[in-house]
């Protein structure tokens, strides 16, 4: 059973342009978690979905910031005209129910932004 | 809002010694869960620990265990005999487990924990 993968692994765009990143769950798990961790620091809860629905995304910036979680395919957090500030590792979590006592998480998605 | 502290950022321990990890944290809430998780170089996060709010018994897993003290909202992690693949970043995090609650989780900043030969 193949854990959760994010990708890509990094990815480096310009100031100005769109990040797309990828978060395909365990199998069987439909909630998803959308983390930030900026440098040294802890993570940050962004939005959590479960297929087809946005349930909470009071940690989510209101601007430039989206995330989706279609019926088929991966999540996919959107963040458009990127700025420096958004340099981070982002993290994506997968649990098989609504809070489920464990989230799996995966390895993580570096942004870096020139 | 609930928040979680760790007010060690680094912390050496010698191989094969015992170390203890501090998390504070603040709830008005009853019913939660709290966790230890470590992030290796790799950045995978990997749960260490779970502990069940409502348990009074301290979890154990092999050479990691916790010291809960819900009156004080302390949860710390003590890693006996560490080892070298020990050396990471250890995260305290707290989730709520009321009904209705989302599953998220609130980290603390975190704690780098180094481990000498």
């Amino acid at each position: 059973n193949a854990g959760v993968m994010q990708n890509p692994r990094h990815l480096v765009r310009r100031r100005g342009q769109e990040a797309r990143l990828r978060c395909s769950p365990m199998k069987g798990h439909s909630h998803v978690y959308w983390y930030r961790q900026l440098p040294e620091e802890g993570l940050k809860f962004m939005v959590y979905l479960q297929k087809e629905n946005i349930i909470d995304e009071s940690g989510m910036p209101k601007e430039r910031f989206s995330a989706e979680f279609p019926k088929e395919g991966p999540s996919i957090l959107r963040i458009q005209q990127v700025v420096r500030g958004d340099s981070a590792a982002y993290f994506c979590a997968s649990s098989p129910r609504a809070g489920g006592t464990e989230a799996f998480f995966g390895q993580g998605t570096r942004l870096t932004v020139v | 809002a609930q928040t979680v502290t760790q007010s060690q950022p680094e912390m050496s321990v010698q191989e094969a010694e015992t170390v203890t990890l501090s998390c504070t944290y603040d709830t008005s809430e009853s019913d939660y869960y709290l966790f230890w998780y470590k992030q290796p170089p790799s950045r995978q996060m990997i749960l260490v620990i779970r502990q069940e709010a409502y348990k009074q018994q301290n979890a154990t897993e092999n050479r990691f265990s916790v010291n809960f003290q819900k009156a004080a909202k302390s949860f710390s992690l003590k890693i006996s005999d560490s080892q070298l693949g020990d050396a990471a970043m250890y995260f305290c995090a707290y989730r709520s487990a009321g009904s209705g609650n989302t599953g998220k989780l609130i980290f603390g900043q975190g704690t780098t924990l180094q481990v000498k030969p």
